[in-house]
């Protein structure tokens, strides 16, 4: 069975510093994989997906994600964070069969300090 | 982007009334979800759909029902609502891709049920 890990539940920054969320899943084939942002009572947001392809992956409000199947990592990165960008973030896979559901990663909240 | 809606937004009960959590889309997705996240938790699905009459209980035991009659629409029914039924339920759906694969799931707006 799929399973994702983001490590750290809660990640501090300062305004403009490197904002780095990790994911790592656990799959017995490269799955397709996904970060979405959650902002206060509203529902998830995609920010990018890696479906197959270029491993690096841009996505909305200067997101970017890597995928390295070597180490089964799939990390969110920007490079300057912005006040705008304190949410929360989940990762998530899925299968290659659209019978198989999404699997999320417990969520990272992203707190950004001025 | 998105395409699904959720009503109502907010709702406030009280013990033991049934409530209907409605959600509708009209990118004519066949499958669709239901997830339920409590606050600053992660999500947890419990109930899917892959089509018109056809129901699937998730990964967490819900004791909420489904229905799918038409395609564009999915609610979710709580026959006596309970204190521990509060929680955020968040719909979903995806699109069936040409090669038969996920490639994104679309999400409401979420109801936040709070039970008194």
């Amino acid at each position: 069975a799929q399973s994702v890990t983001q490590l750290g539940s809660h990640v501090s920054v300062s305004e403009g510093a490197l904002v780095l969320l990790r994911c790592n899943y656990s799959s017995s084939v490269p799955p397709y994989l996904f970060w979405y942002v959650q902002y206060p009572n509203q529902g998830l947001q995609l920010l990018l997906k890696y479906t197959t392809g270029a491993t690096l992956v841009k996505g909305i409000n200067g997101f970017e994600a890597e995928f390295k199947k070597s180490e089964t990592s799939f990390h969110l990165t920007k490079p300057s964070a912005h006040m705008s960008d304190a949410a929360e973030y989940f990762c998530a896979v899925s299968g290659l069969n659209y019978g198989q559901n999404f699997v999320f990663g417990p969520g990272t909240r992203l707190s950004v300090l001025p | 982007e998105a395409d699904i809606y959720q009503t109502p937004r907010y709702l406030v009960i009280g013990t033991g009334k049934k409530i209907t959590l409605e959600c509708s889309q009209t990118m004519g997705h066949d499958k669709m979800y239901w997830y339920q996240q409590d606050p600053g938790m992660e999500l947890h699905l419990i109930h899917y759909s892959y089509g018109v009459n056809s129901t699937e209980k998730g990964d967490l035991s819900s004791e909420s029902t489904v229905s799918r009659i038409r395609t564009e629409h999915f609610p979710l029914t709580l026959e006596s609502a309970r204190p521990s039924h509060t929680s955020q339920y968040l719909c979903a759906s995806s699109p069936r891709t040409v090669g038969g694969t996920n490639e994104k799931l679309f999400f409401g707006s979420g109801t936040q049920l709070s039970v008194l």
